[in-house]
């Protein structure tokens, strides 16, 4: 069955960066992509960027686009997210979601999540 | 990325009705009508309910169903039930971003 298992709890303090992984299990990791999305407390879903698992291609939101980096390991079947120059407003619920591809872009049709991972910014 | 509108929450009594817009979704030439619904729980991850503006994953419920007219897409839940009750949230693949959420309350 396909499973998204993602990194444990981080705090990190303002300036800092984190590396947040998500491990892919269950098909055919280069066929598909996967996306991030972070959701602040009490806040909407942010879509953040994808990665193609094949080829390693990205795109960033603008918003997040001088401060983010995906990158994905095929062989360990992971993709990461690198947000660097954290600030208190960063604190929030990172997850990582499966997406097809067409034409070699994405879907937006996220099937299978992460369960989240909490990134807390505190000094 | 333009920001896609949707109600800040809507509400119905079991077995109504309920539509949920989603406005400002940007046209494509490339004729990519990826338009997808997702249903969040408190405190879990989200969940796709439909997806291409109108298509049902398997094993979500037929009472669920997608539209898009213009510039606006919308969520239709009939016979409203007490699980329903969730943050619903549209994204469009040509704005690259989410809606701002919907509180459904079933009363």
């Amino acid at each position: 069955q396909v499973q998204l298992v993602q990194s444990g709890a981080e705090v990190k303090k303002p300036g800092a960066s984190v590396k947040i992984s998500c491990q892919a299990s269950g098909y055919s990791f280069t066929n598909y992509a996967i996306h991030w999305v972070r959701q602040a407390p009490g806040q909407r879903l942010e879509w953040m960027g994808w990665i193609h698992g094949g080829n390693g291609y990205t795109k960033y939101s603008q918003r997040f686009q001088d401060r983010v980096t995906i990158t994905r390991d095929t062989s360990a079947t992971t993709a990461y997210i690198d947000l660097s120059s954290l600030r208190s407003e960063d604190t929030a619920v990172f997850f990582c979601a499966r997406d097809s591809i067409k034409d070699g872009e994405y879907r937006a049709k996220f099937d299978y999540w992460g369960q989240g991972t909490l990134v807390t910014v505190s000094s | 990325q333009s920001a896609l509108t949707q109600p800040a929450s809507v509400s119905g009594s079991p077995g109504q009705s309920i539509t949920i817009s989603c406005t400002g979704i940007s046209s494509d030439l490339g004729g990519y009508n990826y338009v997808s619904w997702y249903q969040q729980h408190p405190a879990k991850a989200p969940k796709l309910m439909i997806y291409d503006v109108s298509i049902r994953p398997s094993g979500v419920s037929n009472r669920f169903s997608g539209s898009k007219s213009g510039n606006t897409a919308s969520l239709t839940i009939s016979g409203l039930q007490a699980e329903d009750e969730a943050d619903y949230y549209c994204y469009s693949y040509t704005n690259s971003v989410f809606g701002g959420g919907t509180k459904l309350t079933v009363l």
